[in-house]
């Protein structure tokens, strides 16, 4: 596609339920970026994949957050047992190089 | 790991007058050093970025200048218009990007 694709676009849950959030990046594109934006706030790094190295985990925030990248595309970031403090957009980036970073237009999730 | 601190986080500015956004890194080893600009609602996006080994670039009303022995960067944009009024994230990486917390700025007519 043109662009980054995230979805759902918007996603309300029930506190303890599991989501799940699909990013598709640019064809191509070796590198993908999850980050997270809570209100007001600024972009918190989440986890990075490059290509078929292991994917830097370092900015997950508990072990409630897991993320794969299959067949190096398609990405799922995924959240178990959510709570009410993991109401945020989820923004998903992919590059080719290391500074061609686009980012999708992210999915909102609320907690309720 | 990186830590980026970006002042003010609010900015509100008459428009045609200039407005100036700091932003510091703690990693020596950063470098590249993007700004990002997100209008509510939407994605963000890249409006001008700098690499460690050049000290300002400009592109017509954006300007950016990095220095490295202190570690901070900042962004200028001169003559602001009401369409300027975003939120603006600087980022400073080596492998991934480190954002700072954003900066409000407000153009008034």
């Amino acid at each position: 596609g043109a662009g980054v694709s995230q979805s759902p676009s918007n996603k309300v849950t029930e506190k303890g339920k599991d989501v799940e959030l699909r990013c598709d990046p640019i064809s191509g594109h070796t590198a993908l970026y999850w980050y997270r934006q809570s209100l007001g706030q600024g972009l918190e790094f989440l986890i990075y994949f490059q290509g078929n190295s292991a994917p830097d985990k370092s900015g997950l925030p508990s072990d409630r957050f897991s993320a794969e990248r299959t067949g190096g595309s398609v990405s799922t970031l995924t959240i178990q047992r959510t709570q009410q403090e993991d109401s945020a957009v989820y923004l998903c980036a992919s590059s080719l190089i290391d500074w061609d970073y686009t980012f999708g237009s992210g999915t909102r999730l609320t907690v309720v | 790991g990186e830590n980026v601190e970006q002042h003010p986080s609010t900015l509100s500015v008459q428009e045609g007058d200039s407005a100036v956004i700091k932003c510091t890194y703690s990693d020596s080893a950063s470098n590249y050093f993007p700004w990002y600009k997100q209008e509510l609602g939407k994605r963000p996006q890249l409006i001008i970025d700098i690499r460690s080994n050049v000290g300002e670039k400009k592109d017509q009303r954006i300007a950016v200048t990095l220095n490295k022995t202190a570690k901070h960067f900042s962004l200028h944009i001169t003559e602001t218009q009401p369409e300027d009024s975003a939120v603006y994230f600087c980022a400073a990486t080596r492998n991934q990007f480190y954002f700072g917390t954003g900066t409000s700025l407000t153009v008034i007519p």
